[in-house]
């Protein structure tokens, strides 16, 4: 069965400073890996996504996230953080082998910016 | 464009209750998928349809949950004597193609409160 795991609740991080949110994966097949994020009374927003090809992936507002085969990782980064990138992230996985098209989150890791 | 819309957005109801919640997926989009969302937790799946029928159902707690989508646009998630356990926000999501690389765009997602 697919897993992913979220280990930290909150992150919390100055403006300015780089942000970090982790994220680990376990799947049987090929990993698919999103990041999404959730703002207060909305819904999910997609992030960025790797499928294949370079490990290092680029998505919206700045965010980018580093895929590392052997740690089964996908931590998502972001150089310099801001006040408004507050919110609730999420990592998802797909595993096409094992579980078709649906996608497996974490419990989420709430990121909280001071200015 | 129009993204994806749930209605209602909120939803009270008394147990045992039959409800009803509805999403309209992004036009042209041929996937379309359901999650539950409890508090303080990621989403998770619920069931999955490619066109009018359902590809994957295995997410769907137990008989009293059931979700149609007749004309392969539009969807109806639709839950028989709800029990307190039911409550949770109830995400709508749908994505391009067989939908195996693409990523899914949600909906605001419906509150449902069952007393």
């Amino acid at each position: 069965a697919q897993s992913v795991a979220q280990p930290e609740d909150q992150v919390n991080v100055a403006e300015g400073n780089p942000l970090t949110v982790k994220c680990t994966y376990s799947v049987s097949g090929n990993p698919y890996l999103f990041w999404y994020v959730q703002y207060p009374n909305r819904g999910l927003q997609f992030l960025l996504k790797y499928i294949t090809g370079d490990n290092l992936v680029k998505g919206s507002y700045g965010f980018e996230a580093e895929f590392n085969k052997s740690q089964t990782s996908f931590h998502l980064k972001k150089p310099s953080a801001l006040v408004s990138d507050s919110a609730l992230y999420f990592c998802a996985v797909r595993d096409m082998i094992a579980a078709g098209n649906k996608l497996t989150f974490g419990g989420g890791t709430r990121v909280l910016v001071k200015p | 464009g129009a993204g994806v819309s749930q209605t209602p957005s909120n939803k009270v109801t008394e147990k045992g209750k039959y409800v009803e919640l509805r999403c309209d997926p992004i036009s042209g989009h041929t996937a379309l998928y359901w999650y539950r969302q409890s508090l303080g937790q990621g989403p998770e799946f619920l069931i999955y349809f490619q066109g009018t029928g359902a590809a994957d159902d295995s997410g769907l707690p137990n008989d009293r949950f059931f979700a149609v989508r007749p004309e392969g646009s539009v969807s109806t998630l639709k839950i028989q004597r709800t029990e307190r356990g039911d409550s949770a926000v109830y995400l709508c999501a749908s994505s391009q193609g067989q939908g195996e690389y693409n990523e899914q765009f949600f909906g605001p997602g419906t509150r449902l409160t069952v007393l």
